[in-house]
């Protein structure tokens, strides 16, 4: 695609759902990273993928937060048992390269805003 | 993770060349300094990245002193819609992802 999408672009739950939030990276990228920044607050970084690998997952809050991503395109973010603190602006970013030492550069999406009531 | 200190806010006007000045002493070797761009609603977006002395793009300049224990951002000529955060980060080839500072509020005053 032409670049990073993300949905919903809202998401308004319940604490104690589930909720699933996407990311469809660049085409060609082959890495995928989900952040979450919470109001104010710059991005932290949650996890990333390397095609559908996930070498690092040390972001990811708690065991409630996972990430897929099956064939190495589309990603998903799933929370369960939702909590209030949950609520912040998840982003989803992609990059070309695989591997290297060289930094590239990150491309992000618009966010999913998630708000847990 | 090495960590990068920056001013929380920073005000100018319009024409003005801007320098926000990120401090990162525990630089490692390895680390590439780079800064991003983020529009109130929006992700953030790459502006330049470097690793030693001075990097030029059309839209700004890096200068990293030969320690580079810190890096200064230049935006020439500023106008109302460079009005943003900019976070300056260090990326390291071991560890992907980005490590993003407090981020500082540039205000362009008309």
């Amino acid at each position: 695609g032409a670049g990073v999408s993300q949905s919903p672009r809202y998401k308004v739950t319940k604490r104690g759902q589930d909720v699933t939030l996407r990311c469809d990276p660049i085409s060609s990228h082959a890495t995928l990273y989900w952040y979450q920044q919470a109001l104010g607050q710059g991005p932290e970084f949650l996890t990333y993928f390397n095609y559908e690998a996930q070498p690092d997952k040390s972001g990811l809050p708690s065991d409630r937060f996972s990430a897929e991503r099956p064939e190495g395109s589309i990603s998903t973010l799933t929370i369960q048992r939702t909590e209030q603190r949950d609520s912040a602006m998840y982003r989803c970013a992609s990059s070309l390269l695989y591997g290297g030492a060289d930094q590239e550069t990150q491309y992000f999406g618009p966010g999913t805003r998630l708000l847990v009531l | 993770l090495a960590k990068t200190t920056q001013p929380i806010s920073m005000d100018s006007y319009e024409g003005q060349e801007v320098n926000i000045t990120c401090s990162h002493n525990n630089i490692a070797t390895n680390d590439y300094i780079t800064w991003y761009q983020q529009f109130p609603s929006q992700g953030p977006r790459f502006i330049i990245q470097g690793y030693k002395t001075k990097v030029t793009n059309e839209v700004a300049s890096l200068f990293i002193p030969a320690d580079r224990k810190s890096s200064t951002l230049s935006l020439p000529r500023v106008s109302l819609s460079d009005t943003a955060v900019y976070y300056c980060f260090l990326f390291s080839g071991s560890a992907r992802q980005l490590t993003f500072g407090s981020g500082t509020q540039l205000t362009v005053l008309p």
